[in-house]
């Protein structure tokens, strides 16, 4: 079975402080995808970055980093000096030999 | 400009009423899917279709039906067997096969019981 862990339910941060939010999952599938997307007040979700199970290099994207290790099955998602326009919730998911699955997400707030 | 478009934006349903919600994508992506999202929750597979004319359940498709005709189009009914319908419902679609692509979003509609 597959499952996305998303042990922080809210996180309040003052702007410009740096902030990570955490993903667990679970899975036996040797081939898998990760992915983090973001969902602002308007409602629709923003897809951020989608990672592959072989490869475990961290990405940086501007502001945005991600950490994947398989080895304690996490891919956590780093917001350096963050904004007021990043507040959302933020979702990760899992996709491997079924269905995509998401974790219950963490509402970010960011004070300005 | 490419994209997903859901309508409407806010849906009202009386009680034992259909509603359809729709779903229309202009990217040229084969798979489709619909999510409900409960407030504090992730979402949840209600149906998905890979090619027109064929479609699967998801985790809650009990109380819903779809159809895809084109390509295009993937409507959702929502119907009077759904006893709690209240919810926001998005739709997916994703350029290849569901188990890899990575999927998009359409802004969602809020449904909503009088």
């Amino acid at each position: 079975a597959q499952k996305v862990t998303q042990a922080q339910t809210e996180i309040s941060v003052v702007e410009k402080e740096d902030v990570t939010l955490d993903c667990v999952y679970e899975t036996r599938d040797t081939t898998y995808y990760l992915f983090w997307y973001k969902q602002p007040p308007s409602g629709e979700l923003v897809f951020l970055i989608r990672r592959n199970s072989f490869d475990e290099q961290n990405e940086i994207s501007g502001r945005y980093s991600w950490n994947f290790q398989k080895s304690t099955s996490s891919f956590n998602f780093t917001i350096t000096a963050s904004q007021v326009v990043d507040s959302a919730v933020y979702f990760c998911a899992l996709i491997g030999n079924a269905d995509m699955r998401f974790g219950a997400g963490t509402r970010l707030t960011v004070k300005p | 400009d490419g994209g997903i478009t859901q309508s409407p934006k806010y849906l009202f349903r009386k009680e034992g009423q259909n509603v359809t919600l729709s779903c229309e994508q202009n990217l040229n992506h084969d798979a489709m899917y619909w999510y409900r999202q409960d407030p504090g929750q992730g979402l949840r597979l209600i149906y998905y279709s890979q090619i027109v004319n064929d479609f699967q359940k998801g985790d809650i498709a009990e109380g819903y039906s779809v159809s895809r005709e084109k390509k295009e189009s993937f409507p959702l009914t929502v119907t009077s067997a759904q006893k709690n319908p209240t919810a926001f419902y998005l739709c997916a679609s994703s350029p290849r096969g569901r188990q890899i692509g990575t999927q998009y979003f359409g802004p969602g509609t809020r449904l909503l019981v009088l």
